[in-house]
């Protein structure tokens, strides 16, 4: 069964500190993973996809296929990046065919 | 371009009543997902529809039923509800094109349900 695992519930860092929010996976295929972010008040949105391999709003995610693992980072935290974020993969066959399997989420809390 | 739209925003049901849920999916979407989100977890998949029919069913029971309309737009349906069933009920709409891939989720703000 795939399993998505954020092992931090809450991670504070101060203004200007590099940040890095971990996420491990376990999944019999080959993954597609995704980092989505929801800022207070908003809804759900995409942050960022293994196969863009883009840097979004200065994060950049990698995937680590020996260590199962697609770790968040940034080099320099923001204040507007305090958010909770969700590690997410996708599943690409078999009977639950395009169901994306979330993490329980990390809340970042940047200080000024 | 619209976005997704879910309806209502807040329900409180009494247990053992049924509920409706609507999501209005993303202009050029063809594709509606629903995840159910207790509080402090992360979303959980329950069901996702493509072309009016349920194309892939997480761990959730029967009573748990939908249906996507010929606008792309979709129901989520629970019978005889359960305490548990308290949560942030989450949209999702996408495209799935040629050999079935799938472009971005995009979400819904959302359903929270209660039940008493």
């Amino acid at each position: 069964a795939q399993r998505v695992t954020q092992p931090e519930k809450l991670l504070s860092v101060f203004k200007g500190a590099p940040v890095e929010l971990k996420c491990n996976y376990s999944y019999s295929g080959s993954p597609e993973l995704f980092w989505y972010v929801q800022y207070s008040r908003q809804r759900l949105q995409l942050l960022l996809r293994h196969i863009s391999r883009e840097s979004i709003k200065g994060f950049t995610a990698d995937l680590n296929k020996g260590e199962t693992s697609f770790h968040l980072k940034k080099p320099f935290a923001q204040e507007e990046d305090s958010a909770m974020y969700y590690c997410a993969l996708l599943n690409a066959g078999g009977t639950s065919y395009g169901k994306l399997t979330f993490g329980q989420g990390t809340i970042l809390t940047v200080h000024p | 371009e619209t976005g997704v739209t879910q309806s209502p925003t807040h329900l409180i049901k009494t247990r053992g009543q049924q509920v409706t849920l609507r999501c209005s999916s993303q202009s050029g979407h063809n594709t509606v997902s629903w995840y159910q989100q207790a509080l402090g977890q992360g979303p959980q998949f329950i069901f996702q529809y493509y072309r009016e029919e349920e194309n892939g069913r997480g761990n959730f029971p029967p009573r748990f039923s939908g249906l996507q309309f010929p606008n792309y737009s979709s129901e989520l349906n629970v019978n005889a509800l359960e305490l548990d069933d308290s949560a942030l009920y989450l949209c999702a709409s996408s495209l799935t094109g040629r050999a079935r891939m799938n472009t971005e989720a995009f979400f819904g703000q959302g359903t929270r349900l209660t039940v008493v």
